[in-house]
């Protein structure tokens, strides 16, 4: 069955535009999280989708936002775009059966570089 | 705020040779235990994981895992490393916050087996 698929794989985008980026989950998944990874913090955990609900938020500000469509695909928003957003944004599905202890299947990722 | 710590952000060792990945988290309550691998070129995928029972756990590969309580540990080790085993880890905690739960991943150990 096939993974996890995030669209773009590269963005390039200079200060102050928005980006959007996509995320398909695995088939029957219905939970989607969002990290940003970077050299020097790691994967840090955005934010998370079930049933078209925001379930779980980390610690970003509010220029990033995201959605959940009713077949679990997901989209995340950054607004104003600025230099330390360049990163490489991680997707992430589940079924959520009990959160805490869900397996997480990872897509390739959208490499964003803010100019 | 619960934090995760690898210790080794790079290693490097031969074939054959005996590792050992540290991995300390801060929390005090119940938490949920995971060991991703990033193979190059490769997606994020579970390495495995500790939710309850024997602190022991094996995951695939020939890597295993050791849950110590009292001192909010999770080390990776494998006996016996392969240059195939050349990746990155990531220890991650998943932990109960209030209502909801936070996934927090370390920052990676960067691997390199020589062969």
């Amino acid at each position: 069955k096939a993974g996890v698929t995030q669209t773009p794989r590269y963005l390039i985008k200079t200060r102050g535009q928005q980006v959007t980026l996509s995320c398909s989950p695995i088939s029957g998944h219905r939970s989607v999280s969002w990290y940003q990874q970077t050299p020097g913090q790691g994967l840090q955990f955005l934010f998370e989708y079930f049933s078209e609900t925001q379930r779980n938020k980390g610690n970003f500000p509010g220029r990033f936002s995201g959605r959940q469509f009713s077949n679990s695909r997901s989209e995340m928003n950054v607004s104003t775009l600025e230099l330390g957003d360049s990163a490489l944004y991680l997707c992430a599905s589940s079924l959520r059966t009990s959160g805490m202890s869900d397996i997480q299947y990872f897509g390739a990722g959208t490499r964003l570089s803010v100019l | 705020a619960q934090s995760v710590s690898q210790h080794n952000h790079h290693v490097i060792l031969s074939e054959a040779a005996s590792l050992e990945l540290g991995c300390n988290y801060s929390y005090g309550g119940t938490v949920n235990l995971f060991w991703y691998v990033q193979y190059p070129g490769q997606h994020l995928q579970l390495l495995l994981k500790y939710f309850s029972g024997d602190p022991l756990v094996k995951g695939i590969k020939g890597f295993e895992a050791e849950f110590i309580k009292s001192k909010f540990s999770f080390n990776l080790r494998k006996p016996s490393v392969q240059w195939s085993d050349t990746a990155e880890y990531f220890c991650a905690v998943n932990a109960r916050t209030g209502g909801s739960y936070i996934p927090t991943f370390g920052r990676g150990t960067s691997l390199i087996v020589h062969p």
